[in-house]
């Protein structure tokens, strides 16, 4: 789940087309995974969460899509709009147990462009 | 309502100074937690503080320390400063360490020269 390299993916989508931004994951123990935001030069901004005993969670123009057999995640925009343009990150993170709960461990990030 | 704010929103170093940086939590939110974010990377967790002590940290070295007062605002101090030290860190609030909905604040963009 550590973000790697300089090189984000990037998918670039016209407006209103629907979007799909995929993301690998690695701890089957993590109990939450969420998808953040991040706009230049701004922090990374909560987009929705997903519980790891769930497998499809819908929020306003976004779903995300949790599959732990192959241990992916999606996060699905409808009606894609300019300013969904971002830096699109997920994160994994554990209720409790061992050392690591309560942190977020970010994944690589995409670059999403919308054209108008 | 406020949300996250950081300060300084910049800041330039050299090398082997020490730097504190200053994070209010949105109202009514108990724990900060502190990322630092490489150019073009993800953020990496530092360290969380809740009820003004530190609960769980990062793969950070003992240089980077941090403090939580009574009104649940934080600071993260960076001793012997290096320069793969800059960085933009962020911090982030929620109500308890459990919330998933953490809010992340604009960032400090430290630069060591």
């Amino acid at each position: 789940g550590e973000s790697v390299g300089l090189h984000l993916p990037t998918l670039s989508v016209q407006e209103g087309d629907n979007s799909i931004i995929n993301c690998a994951y690695s701890n089957s123990a993590s109990d939450y995974f969420i998808w953040y935001k991040q706009e230049s030069g701004k922090g990374p901004q909560f987009i929705i969460d997903i519980r790891s005993n769930m497998d499809k969670r819908q929020g306003q123009r976004v779903t995300v899509l949790l599959n732990k057999t192959v241990k992916h995640l999606s996060l699905q925009i409808a009606a894609t709009q300019p300013g969904d343009s971002a830096v699109y990150f997920c994160a994994e993170k554990r209720d409790a147990g061992g050392t690591s709960y309560g942190k977020l461990t970010f994944g690589q990030g995409t670059i999403l462009t919308v054209h108008p | 309502d406020a949300g996250v704010t950081q300060s300084p929103t910049h800041l330039i170093k050299t090398r082997g100074q020490q730097v504190t940086l200053r994070c209010s939590p949105k109202s009514g939110h108990d724990t900060v937690s502190w990322y630092q974010q490489a150019l073009g990377q993800g953020p990496q967790f530092i360290f969380q503080y809740y009820e003004e002590e530190e609960r769980q940290r990062g793969n950070f070295p003992d240089r980077f320390s941090g403090h939580q007062f009574p009104n649940y605002s934080s600071e993260l101090n960076v001793n012997a400063l290096l320069l793969g030290d800059s960085a933009l860190y962020l911090c982030a609030s929620s109500l308890g360490w459990k919330n998933t909905e953490a809010f992340f604040g604009q960032g400090t963009r430290l630069t060591v020269v």
